[in-house]
């Protein structure tokens, strides 16, 4: 049972380009949340998706920032007109069940670098 | 507002070493407490957590005591070993109905070498 994957593990993107971020759950899991981690900062929540809906979005970015879980594939983060101060490791995390915090299981992470 | 603060990084120790990592919060209420652990390459993954004042959190021979008189929860071993290498984050959870919601600290790299 693979874990938690994402990819890519590292990203470089120039101003204003668009990033996407993508997070494969474990599978039987239907719920996933997405941190960034800020140079010198700790991880901080963002988003928490179920199966095409945003249940949480109370620690993401009020623009550029969109995420989504559509019924077939990956969970995506995208951020839009990236700026350098979006670069940050974003980690995904899944679990089988809304809030029980002993279930998440975290991916690797995006490294994401804006030049 | 809530935020965790754990000690500064890399600690670097010989193998049969005891380890210590302070952990402090600042939330309203009576959060959830954790210890996440990071191996090399790998994802995050729940080391111990404790719910309650007075609670200890206890795996893999670490343990942590929930201290509410001092908002602390430092992680402790007694003898750690090199596969102990990983960086461990303190978070908590204010709302045991948010509990995807962690606050995590920065993180500690530990090394341990034989």
């Amino acid at each position: 049972n693979a874990g938690v994957m994402q990819n890519p593990r590292h990203l470089v993107r120039r101003r204003g380009q668009e990033a996407r971020l993508r997070c494969s759950p474990m599978k039987g899991h239907s719920h996933v949340y997405w941190y960034r981690q800020l140079p010198e900062e700790g991880l901080k929540f963002m988003v928490y998706l179920q199966k095409e809906n945003i249940i949480d979005e109370s620690g993401m970015p009020k623009e550029r920032f969109s995420a989504e879980f559509p019924k077939e594939g990956p969970s995506i983060l995208r951020i839009q007109q990236v700026v350098r101060g979006d670069s940050a490791a974003y980690f995904c995390a899944s679990s089988p069940f809304g809030t029980n915090d002993e279930k998440l299981f975290f991916g690797s992470g995006t490294q994401l670098s804006v030049l | 507002g809530d935020s965790v603060t754990q000690m500064e990084g890399p600690v670097t120790l010989s193998e049969e070493a005891f380890l210590t990592i302070n952990c402090t919060y600042t939330a309203t209420g009576y959060p959830s407490l954790f210890w996440y652990v990071q191996y090399p390459g790998e994802g995050l993954q729940l080391l111990l957590k404790a719910t309650k004042a007075d609670d200890k959190g206890s795996n893999k021979g670490f343990e942590a005591t929930y201290r509410k008189e001092t908002t602390s929860f430092h992680l402790e071993k007694g003898s750690v070993q090199v596969s102990d290498s990983a960086v461990y984050f303190c978070a908590f959870v204010a709302n045991s109905n948010s509990g995807y919601a962690l606050n995590f600290g920065k993180g500690t790299s530990l090394l341990v070498t034989p």
